[in-house]
């Protein structure tokens, strides 16, 4: 059973289009995040939601918009995709309280825009 | 700011030679700190946290916050630990709580 499950894995659109990525978690976690991974393998926080609540968002472009319908999903809208949106992103969740004892990723979205 | 600094973005050792991955951070607070590896075109695993003072597949992990690092080693690599090694930063307080701020990342590769 995946902990923390992403859709799709990968996705290739022109530049333009609006595409979303889900994510969903069954750790009961209360806290989730976005994270992009360039092509450097650099890696970055997004976004993080702790109870369905935006709590970071940090100076990500306008066409990103975060959704998390409820404690267990955050969902990634982005809008008018460019080239330089083309990464891995990672979904993450852990406690709030406890998340000196780690975060769990999921397996990642690959988008490519063209 | 907090920030964490991997000064080597490559390392190449030698199947059964030790290893040492370096991992500096600055940070205002009280510092909470991870490893976590990433094998090939898969996630992020949680490798060592330094609250626990675990030693996972042989590596450990100490925390000196006099010279603020924390430093990843195993004294004998083996082929299979070739991935991307990230230490990471968790903020404990204030407008940006429970942010992980990466490292650049290390690629470690393990020739037999």
């Amino acid at each position: 059973d995946t902990a923390v499950s992403q859709t799709p894995k990968y996705l290739v659109t022109q530049m333009g289009n609006d595409k979303s990525i889900k994510c969903e978690q069954n750790l009961g976690h209360d806290t989730m995040y976005w994270y992009k991974q360039d092509s450097k393998k650099f890696l970055k926080i997004m976004f993080s939601y702790n109870n369905k609540e935006l709590i970071i968002n940090e100076t990500v472009p306008n066409r990103f918009s975060p959704k998390s319908p409820d404690k267990a999903h955050l969902n990634l809208h982005i809008n008018s995709l460019e080239l330089g949106d083309s990464a891995v992103y990672f979904c993450a969740s852990t406690f709030a309280v406890t998340g000196h004892h780690g975060y769990t990723f999921g397996s990642g979205t690959r988008l490519t825009v063209v | 700011a907090q920030r964490v600094t991997q000064p080597e973005k490559l390392l190449s050792v030698f199947k059964g030679a030790p290893v040492e991955l370096k991992c500096n951070y600055s940070y205002s607070g009280s510092p909470e700190l991870f490893w976590y590896v990433q094998y090939s075109r898969q996630r992020l695993q949680l490798l060592l946290r330094h609250i626990s003072r675990e030693s996972i597949k042989g590596f450990t992990a100490d925390l000196n916050k006099g010279e603020t690092s924390f430093h990843l080693k195993k004294p004998f690599a083996q082929e299979e630990d070739s991935a991307m090694y990230y230490c990471a930063l968790r903020n404990a307080g204030g407008t940006s709580y429970g942010k992980l701020t990466f490292g650049q990342g290390t690629i470690l590769t393990v020739h037999p």
